[in-house]
């Protein structure tokens, strides 16, 4: 069975540095194929994709926070890590990762972790 | 950068009815466009990818289809558990991905 389950602070105040752990299990991130991304939902808003890592250890961004994205996975400890800087309170919603396998859907999500930017 | 555009942005349907909700994109996507469906406070949920393939476990009631920059997700009849918001999602430019705005599908 294959699970996903997001990590990290509640509560990040304006500039800081949010750092978020998506841990795994039923696959491997090293099998040819595999990725994992990471979504975010500002409250009562859109999904918005942020970023992707792949089996190859390549790393992708949305275009307009590519600047203050890093991506990287540890495929010993099953996870995937993203780090944004700098937050603002734009940046407050619910941080899904998701597993993509060859069909290139996001078929497995984990559910969620709700991060409020705020002072 | 590819734009996704959902419509309606509402749309109300009564159970055992067909409820067809559109997707277009800002240029051709080709085939590469996926559906998902998110119930309140969940994580979405695939149903559809490469346009018109049920991901595992999706009932038949849900069919997609279209290309380029054309998209629809039809629902045959509507069971009480389809209400939610619908997103179309296009892939093209794998492996960046963009989604549409949604379509909330409410009882009417």
């Amino acid at each position: 069975q294959v699970t996903l389950r997001e990590s990290g602070p509640a509560l990040v105040k304006p500039t800081q540095t949010l750092t978020l752990t998506c841990t795994f299990s039923g696959f491997s991130l090293s099998t040819s194929g595999m990725s994992v991304s990471w979504v975010r939902q500002p409250p009562g808003k859109a999904l918005e994709w942020l970023a992707l890592i792949d089996w190859d250890q390549d790393t992708f961004y949305s275009t307009s926070l590519k600047t203050r994205l890093t991506i990287s996975k540890d495929t010993y400890k099953n996870q995937v890590v993203l780090t944004m800087t700098n937050v603002d309170p734009m940046d407050t919603g619910t941080y899904f990762c998701a597993r993509i396998g060859r069909d290139y859907g996001m078929d497995v999500w984990g559910p969620g972790t709700t991060v409020t930017v705020s002072s | 950068e590819i734009v996704m555009t959902q419509s309606p942005a509402t749309l109300s349907v009564s159970p055992g009815e067909r409820a067809t909700l559109s997707c277009r994109a800002s240029q051709s996507v080709n085939t590469n466009l996926a559906w998902y469906q998110q119930k309140f406070g969940q994580a979405p949920r695939l149903l559809i990818y490469a346009v018109s393939t049920r991901a595992s476990g999706i009932p038949a009631r849900f069919s997609g289809s279209g290309s380029g920059t054309d998209f629809t997700l039809t629902i045959s009849s509507l069971q009480s558990e389809d209400f939610g918001v619908y997103y179309c999602q296009q892939y093209n430019n794998w492996p960046t991905y963009s989604f549409g705005q949604g379509t909330k599908l409410e009882i009417k």
